[in-house]
This record gives C-alpha cells, sequence and structure tokens, in this order.
C-alpha cells in the first residue's frame, strides 16, 4: 500500500486560510469516509483534528475543517495562527490488507 | 485526561529482541482497540499493530508479521510490544495510539502517546 500523497510544505501568512490535499486511491480515500488528520509538533504526541472526513473532536478549534472528493480529501486552516506551524498529516483506513495509511506530511509555516 | 506513556525503548543490535510498553490513563482502556504506529526517520507514519478491546483479534503490517507481538493487560491498563528478529529497518519512533472505539476498523486514532525510539544498529 503506496502512501497518500501531501505536499511537502504549505504557508500562509496570520490569518488567512490554507489548504492541505491529500490524494489517494479508490482503494482506499475513494472507498471509505474514514479520512482523519493529525497536527504532530516535533517531540510531542501527535493530535487528532479531523476524522470521518469532516467531523471535528470536542476541543479542536472550529477554524479546522475537513472535505473530501473522490480520491482526494482536503485539510482547511482559516484565520490561520502562528500555533498551527506544524507538520499535518492525513490518513484513511483502506479495508483488507494494511488497514491504515498515511499520508506523506505536510509541514505548515506561519509567515 | 487522556494519556498514553510510550517506555522500553534503546539501541538493540540486529537479530536482538526488544519490548516497548504503554502505560494508559484517563479513559476506560478495556473499551478501546490500541494500536502501534511507527515512523522511521524522515519518512511518514506508518501503521505497524492493532489489538482489539478484549485482545481478541491482532493484526499486524506484513512487514513484521511473525517477528512482533501485540498484547495487552486491561487490568493493568498497558499495551505491549514485543519486537523479536529485530532488523536495521525497525529504527523508528514508535507510538501507541488509541482507536476511536472498541474494535480496530473503520476508525482513527483518537490519541496518542509522545513516542519512544528504537534504534537497531551493529
Amino acid at each position: 500500500q503506496s502512501a497518500l500523497t501531501q505536499p511537502a510544505s504549505v504557508s500562509g501568512s496570520p490569518g488567512q486560510s490554507i489548504s492541505i490535499s491529500c490524494t489517494g486511491t479508490s482503494s482506499d480515500i475513494g472507498s471509505f469516509n474514514y479520512v482523519s488528520w493529525y497536527q504532530h509538533i516535533p517531540d510531542k504526541a501527535p493530535k487528532l483534528m479531523i476524522f470521518d472526513v469532516s467531523d471535528r473532536p470536542s476541543g479542536v478549534s472550529n477554524r479546522f475543517s475537513g472535505s473530501k472528493s473522490g480520491n482526494t480529501a482536503s485539510l482547511t486552516i482559516s484565520g490561520l495562527q502562528a500555533e498551527d506551524e506544524a507538520d499535518y498529516y492525513c490518513s484513511s483506513y483502506s479495508g483488507s490488507g494494511t488497514p491504515y495509511v498515511f499520508g506523506t506530511g505536510t509541514k505548515v509555516t506561519v509567515l | 485526561q487522556e494519556q498514553l506513556v510510550e517506555s522500553g525503548g534503546g539501541v538493540v543490535q540486529p537479530g536482538r529482541s526488544l519490548r516497548l510498553s504503554c502505560a494508559a490513563s484517563g479513559f476506560y482502556f478495556s473499551d478501546y482497540g490500541m494500536h502501534w504506529v511507527r515512523q522511521a526517520p524522515g519518512k511518514e507514519l506508518e501503521w505497524v499493530a492493532g489489538i482489539w478491546n478484549d485482545g481478541s483479534r491482532k493484526y499486524y503490517v506484513d512487514s513484521v508479521e511473525g517477528r512482533f507481538a501485540v498484547s495487552r493487560e486491561n487490568y493493568n491498563n498497558i499495551l505491549n510490544l514485543q519486537m523479536n528478529s529485530l532488523r536495521v529497518e525497525d529504527t523508528a519512533v514508535y507510538y501507541c495510539a488509541r482507536a476511536g472505539h472498541s474494535s480496530l476498523w473503520n476508525s482513527y486514532f483518537h490519541s496518542w502517546g509522545q513516542g519512544t525510539l528504537v534504534t537497531v544498529s551493529s
């Protein structure tokens, strides 16, 4: 199972909106509505930001939103803040074989 | 507040064994499936193994099948990963993660530990 494809880096100024794409195949993202997104600051525990494509866990800011179209999922961060600077990974359930596949990761920089 | 704390990482020679543990607190451990996920240096996250909430079913990525064994002690809120016949390519930070519900499937990784580094080198 190949990793999901994400852009290596995305940047934006405070207050702007950015989107991170996550491209998979018809065997993972295209087949299941079980896409999730994780924020990872080095040396800290990864944090769940979005699950089941567009649901937010309690405590996660509503500035974070998720969507999916075909084999591609997206994470949008609106009103970008300095504290949003981190690595972001997508993941999708993929059924049989290796049940979960992760994205290649995107470094978000707040200019 | 949920907390997962991994331990047991270190430097080990190829072919040797290592046992990782993950201490869970802040939630009903026996209600949830648990996973191990790793990240090799400069690489993406990789799902390694998972175990049902009651320990009845266990699953592994092909590259560790037959070498790694996941187990859990629900009375102690502990998740374990026994790693045998370690290879250089097993070098990674290993994270334990709680599943979204009791099974492992159709789910996500709800909460994570900070990870423990395993280095396999001669």
